[in-house]
This record gives C-alpha cells, sequence and structure tokens, in this order.
C-alpha cells in the first residue's frame, strides 16, 4: 500500500529558530495536507495543497506541494514556544483514503 | 458545541468488560471515521461511514463494533479487548469522502483507551 516517510522524527530546537520537516512517498499524490496535534488533543489542520508546485502559506508556516507530486515540506518560522507539538503529513491519490507519516515531534527549548 | 466531540475522554477497561466510545459532530459533515492512533506509528484508519453507510473496514477485529445511527454520530462498541488496543482512538468528520477538494478531515481530541 502507499506510505509516507516523514522527516525528522523528533526536533529539539531554541526558541525563535526556524523548523523544516517533509514528507516523501513513491506514490504521486493529488492532495497533502498538514496537521498539528498539541498533547491530548486530537490532530487540527495546518494547510492544504491541492497542486503542483503550490506554496501556501498560513501565519509562519509555509508548505509547499512538490513539483513531482510526491514530497512536501513544512517550514516553521521563527518558532515559540506554542509551537510544541507533533505535526503529521498526509497524502491521498485520488479518491483513494488519506495516509499519514510518522509525526515529527516538535520540542523547544526556551 | 461546536465541531467534533467525543466521550469519554478517558476510558479504562478490564478485558472482560463492555465499553462504549462516542462522537458526535456539529459540522454538517456527511462522513464520519475511526482512526486508531498508538505511540510512534502512523494513525490508522479503522472505520469510514458515508451517509450513515459503513464504506471501509480496514481489517478490524471483530471485537470492535462501530454504529452510525445518524450523519452526526459514531460509536465504537468494545467487548473482549486485549491490553494492546489501549490506545487514542480519534474520530473525525469531512464533507464528501468521494471529492477530494472537500475531503479534509475534522478530528475529535481522542478517547484515551487503557486496558488492564
Amino acid at each position: 500500500g502507499q506510505q509516507l516517510n516523514q522527516s525528522p522524527q523528533s526536533m529539539f530546537i531554541q526558541e525563535g529558530e526556524d523548523v523544516s520537516m517533509n514528507c516523501t512517498s513513491s506514490s504521486i499524490f493529488n492532495t497533502w495536507l498538514w496537521y498539528k496535534q498539541d498533547p491530548g488533543e486530537g490532530p487540527v489542520l495546518l494547510i492544504a495543497l491541492y497542486k503542483a508546485g503550490e506554496l501556501t502559506s498560513n501565519g509562519r508556516l509555509t508548505a509547499q506541494f512538490g513539483i513531482t507530486r510526491k514530497d512536501s515540506f513544512l517550514n516553521i518560522s521563527a518558532s515559540i514556544p506554542s509551537d510544541v507539538g507533533i505535526y503529521f503529513c498526509a497524502g491521498r491519490t485520488g479518491a483513494q483514503k488519506l495516509v499519514f507519516g510518522q509525526g515529527t515531534r516538535l520540542t523547544i527549548n526556551p | 458545541e461546536t465541531g467534533v466531540t467525543q466521550t469519554p475522554r478517558h476510558l479504562v477497561m478490564g478485558m472482560t468488560n463492555k465499553k462504549s466510545l462516542k462522537c458526535e459532530q456539529h459540522l454538517g459533515h456527511n462522513a464520519m471515521y475511526w482512526y486508531k492512533q498508538s505511540a510512534k506509528k502512523p494513525l490508522e484508519l479503522m472505520f469510514v461511514y458515508n451517509f450513515k453507510e459503513q464504506t471501509e473496514n480496514n481489517s478490524v477485529p471483530s471485537r470492535f463494533s462501530p454504529e452510525c445511527p445518524n450523519s452526526s454520530h459514531l460509536f465504537l462498541h468494545l467487548h473482549t479487548l486485549q491490553p494492546e488496543d489501549s490506545a487514542l482512538y480519534l474520530c473525525a468528520s469531512s464533507q464528501d469522502p468521494t471529492n477530494t477538494g472537500a475531503n479534509v478531515l475534522t478530528f475529535g481530541a481522542g478517547s484515551r483507551l487503557t486496558v488492564l
């Protein structure tokens, strides 16, 4: 079946630093979604991408739909303590179900 | 109430107990989902309901029994579970599972299940 490789699995950074994470697949996707999960909560949608090459921002977050349609990137600029959590990518091919990455756990040292 | 609401938030049960998880969505969506989230593993899709009809059962053991009485409510009935079933169970809803652009999932906060 389809699989997503999300990296890194965890990140330990200083407040104010920029963050980059990505997801790759051997399959071509038509949709890429990025979610964030706070401790004790469910995932919340951050950014949705529907076109190859699309670059979309949500505040300090920027995500891109890779040109090859096999990858996506999420960047966070000038991290703050509330950015702590687990970030998930999710992708879909056509009408197939969403496939989720393993998550990137972000920890920020003040 | 807004969004997707799950109850209970925490549940501890023995292997011989019977319990149920409840999910309610107030978004007017047509599809509802159950996902299992275990530590260090991707979210695992369990069941999908579209307009109250089950459209996907992802090879889930029969000790998990879903019920969808209407498009706003979804239950997961649990019986004779195993300790390895301990996990966070997430409910989600979406507007239309067949329309890629409208199929963004909205998740509930989850029910943390511990099986002793």
